[in-house]
Order: C-alpha cells, then sequence, then structure tokens
C-alpha cells in the first residue's frame, strides 16, 4: 500500500515567491495533519483536517499560511509570500482513528 | 507545563542490549494515547507503538515495547536486541480525548545511538 505522498521532496525558492506544498493521504484516513519541523521549534502541528473540513489552524503562523483539502485525496499548504524564516521540514500525515502516519516531508529553504 | 517531556538529552546503547527512552507526559483529560515514533537521520517519522490510556496491558511491537506507569504518567519506550539501524531520534506523542480529537503533541525528542 502507498503511504503518505508528499511533494515536492526539496523545495529552494527566493523570499517574496509562493510556494505550494502537496499531499495526497493514505486512502481512507480520515484525518490530515501539516506539521512544520525545526531545529529551534521541533515539530509543530499547523493545521488539521477531518473529512476535508479544517478543524484546528491555530497553528499556522500567520495569514502567509493557507491549507485547502479540496477532496479526500489532496491537500495543499501554501506559503505567499515566502521568508527565510520559513525554511523547515513541511510534514503530512494521515490517519484513521489512531496512530498518525506521516509522509517522507517537504525540505523547503527560502533564500 | 510541557504536555510531553523527554530529558534525556542524547543516549548510547552497545549493539544487542537493550535501551529504555523516557518520557512523561501531562494530562487531564481520562482518555488519551501515547505514541512513540522514529525519525532516521534520512528524515522520515515512523510510527513504532502505540498505548491507549485505558489499555491493561502495556503495548508491544517486535523489539518495542512500552512501559506504561499511568499513576507516574510515564510511558518509556523500551528497544530490546539493539540494532545499529535503531541510531535515530525518537519522539513520544499524546493524543488527548477520543479519536475526535486527533491532535497530536510532541516532545523534543531524544537521540539514541547505537555502538557496535
Amino acid at each position: 500500500d502507498a503511504g503518505v505522498i508528499q511533494s515536492p521532496r526539496h523545495e529552494v525558492t527566493e523570499m517574496g515567491q509562493e510556494v505550494t506544498l502537496r499531499c495526497k493521504p493514505i486512502s481512507g484516513h480520515d484525518y490530515l495533519f501539516w506539521y512544520r519541523q525545526t531545529m529551534m521549534r521541533g515539530l509543530e502541528l499547523l493545521i488539521y483536517f477531518n473529512n476535508n473540513v479544517p478543524i484546528d489552524d491555530s497553528g499556522m503562523p500567520e495569514d502567509r499560511f493557507s491549507a485547502k483539502m479540496p477532496n479526500a485525496s489532496f491537500s495543499t499548504l501554501k506559503i505567499q509570500p515566502s521568508e527565510p524564516r520559513d525554511s523547515a521540514v513541511y510534514f503530512c500525515a494521515s490517519s484513521f482513528n489512531s496512530a498518525q502516519y506521516f509522509g517522507p516531508g517537504t525540505r523547503l529553504l527560502v533564500l | 507545563a510541557q504536555k510531553i517531556t523527554q530529558t534525556q538529552p542524547g543516549m548510547f546503547v552497545q549493539e544487542k542490549e537493550a535501551v529504555t527512552l523516557d518520557c512523561t507526559y501531562d494530562t487531564s483529560d481520562p482518555s488519551y494515547g501515547l505514541f512513540w515514533y522514529k525519525q532516521p537521520s534520512s528524515g522520515e517519522m515512523i510510527f513504532l507503538i502505540y498505548q491507549g490510556s485505558y489499555d491493561q496491558q502495556n503495548a508491544t511491537e517486535g523489539r518495542y515495547s512500552l512501559n506504561f506507569q499511568k499513576a507516574r504518567k510515564s510511558a518509556n519506550l523500551v528497544i530490546s536486541a539493539s540494532q545499529l539501524g535503531d541510531s535515530a531520534m525518537y519522539f513520544c506523542a499524546m493524543r488527548e480525548g477520543t479519536g475526535a480529537n486527533s491532535k497530536l503533541t510532541f516532545g523534543k525528542g531524544i537521540t539514541l545511538s547505537v555502538r557496535p
């Protein structure tokens, strides 16, 4: 079975550019999570969805960040405009009533 | 107060020996779940083991077991017969409430190094 799929795996962009991260959850999972991991702050939950509906976006750092889940098999996390402090690894995870299964992450570098 | 505390800065273990990674948690919710994840140097987060607050027995999964001491609010991970591939960062996490609230709170992690 395919796990959580994320793209791109690596992204290098310049400050001010728009960045879109993509995630395909495990089929049948009804929860989807976006996390950010940095050395300084560890793993932070940004937002999560249940049945495509955003449940808690209190972790989204500011209005530059937005996330959507138009259907059960696809979600995006967008940063516009990007800033150097957004550099991090962004993980998507999905779950069905139990453990969360993580994607491989997107390593974002904003210059 | 931190919900998940992992205070060991780094752990070393000899190959084939057992090692315990500590985790304490803080919650007033009677229903919760505890998780351990492994993050090797390649970066992916790998789910290892789960313990529910109402589970009567300690969870086990292959070489992994969870030493769950509810009164002490600890959920230590025990890895038996360590292998070189066990060298990684290990995260303890907690989910409070029922499945309707599936948000996980992670600890800061512990680095484990297995020596040959």
